[in-house]
């Protein structure tokens, strides 16, 4: 069973459309994540969510807009798409409330390429 | 930015340990050390942590030094699955905590 899943895996689109990316968590955590990993090989956290209200947001353009209908899932939306949005995507979840590690678990990532 | 810094690059030989510093001399006492890695073309996996002691789990040992300011990654017996980009990160905050990614270090692991 994938904990954290996403689709699609690849997702090559025009410069201008709209699109999203999927996630899900199996794993019962209350906080999920949005990285971004470009051509560079740099993860940087895009925003964070903990049951499903926003906690993180990095200094994303306003074309992204996360999405949380449960605490199971949470979306990335991106309006107006970019060459320079081209990257792999990394959805994660971790359990922050209690005791624990707090580990991040990572999904196998979204590659994302605008042309 | 990230508030650790790892050598680019390691080679190991398959079999042998690969011992993987990094420095945090930043670290302040509630922050834990963690490790994670990155195979190629695929998400980050968590390794293992720590806060002061050495810490050891199925995949690897972590050394921490007394004061804190500097740690190593053990993998006891390397194989060639091993290789990978290894992340240091020092965590912050404790709830919806980000991790901040650096650089890593690329390890290779030879025949």
């Amino acid at each position: 069973d994938t904990a954290v899943s996403q689709t699609p895996k690849y997702l090559v689109t025009q410069m201008g459309n709209d699109k999203s990316i999927k996630c899900e968590q199996n794993l019962g955590h209350d906080t999920m994540y949005w990285y971004k990993q470009d051509s560079k090989k740099f993860l940087k956290i895009m925003f964070s969510y903990n049951n499903k209200e926003l906690i993180i947001n990095e200094t994303v353009p306003n074309r992204f807009s996360p999405k949380s209908p449960d605490k199971a899932h949470l979306n990335l939306h991106i309006n107006s798409l970019e060459l320079g949005d081209s990257a792999v995507y990394f959805c994660a979840s971790s359990q922050e409330v209690g005791g624990g590690a707090k580990t991040q678990y990572f999904g196998p990532g979204t590659r994302l390429l605008v042309l | 930015d990230a508030k650790t810094t790892q050598p680019t690059s390691m080679d190991c030989a398959e079999g042998r340990a690969a011992n993987l510093p990094c420095n945090h001399s930043t670290i302040s006492g509630n922050e834990y050390v963690y490790w994670y890695r990155q195979i190629h073309s695929q998400g980050p996996q968590y390794i293992i942590h720590g806060l002061k002691n050495n810490e050891t789990n199925e995949m690897a040992s972590l050394i921490i030094t007394e004061d804190r300011k500097s740690s190593t990654l053990i993998l006891p017996h390397a194989t060639l699955r091993d290789t990978a980009v290894y992340y240091c990160i020092v965590r912050v905050g404790n709830q919806g905590g980000k991790l901040i990614f650096g650089q890593g270090t690329e390890l290779s692991v030879k025949p």
